[in-house]
């Protein structure tokens, strides 16, 4: 059983561009979340979506951030016109069902905007 | 708001000691806390999770406590090893995961 897929495991964006990270749950859990780790600091909260629905985006930028989990395929996490401030980790988790069911982590995504 | 703290913020001990590891929460209103180890560049590895009905949790040499109503758990790290080098981060869970920052540990030989 595979675990929590995310691709790329890097990324490298030049300022203005679009980043479009991708995270595929692990088999059977339909509850997917976002985090980011901005350097020396920790995991913060993003979003949090189940199939075809946002649940909880409080923790989401109020601009230029958004996210999606279709009915079919990976959950993505989008970045429009990125910044230098947007270079950080960013990890998928999913869970079988809403919290407080575990939730167990993908590798992350590190994005790197020059 | 729920705040989560982590001391210390780092840790350098030698070979052999024992460890005890803090996280606070601010509202006791949690349904878990789960402690991870994350190694320097990669993701997270789920150590323990002790449900708020729970007061204690063992795996090997971690054992992690959790007293609901003052906010606190701590991870025991026995007979620490270079491998157990790595940042822990603790995070409790409410209708989402919070994080504390992380204790970073370093065992040296």
């Amino acid at each position: 059983n595979a675990g929590v897929m995310q691709n790329p495991r890097h990324l490298v964006r030049r300022r203005g561009q679009e980043a479009r990270l991708r995270c595929s749950p692990m088999k059977g859990h339909s509850h997917v979340y976002w985090y980011r780790q901005l350097p020396e600091e920790g995991l913060k909260f993003m979003v949090y979506l189940q199939k075809e629905n946002i649940i909880d985006e409080s923790g989401m930028p109020k601009e230029r951030f958004s996210a999606e989990f279709p009915k079919e395929g990976p959950s993505i996490l989008r970045i429009q016109q990125v910044v230098r401030g947007d270079s950080a980790a960013y990890f998928c988790a999913s869970s079988r069902d809403s919290p407080p069911y575990e939730q167990y982590f993908g590798p992350g995504t590190r994005l790197t905007v020059t | 708001k729920q705040e989560v703290t982590q001391i210390p913020a780092a840790l350098s001990v030698p070979e052999g000691e024992n460890l005890v590891l803090n996280c606070s929460f601010t509202d006791s209103a949690i349904y878990n806390l789960q402690w991870f180890r994350q190694d320097p560049g990669k993701g997270l590895t789920s150590l323990l999770l002790i449900q708020s009905s729970q007061r204690e949790q063992t795996s090997g040499r971690l054992n992690a406590s959790l007293d609901k109503s003052s906010g606190r758990s701590t991870l025991y790290i026995a007979a620490s090893q270079p491998g157990d080098s790595a940042t822990y981060l603790c995070a409790v869970c409410t209708d989402k995961l919070i994080f504390g920052t992380g204790t970073r540990l370093q065992v040296f030989p």
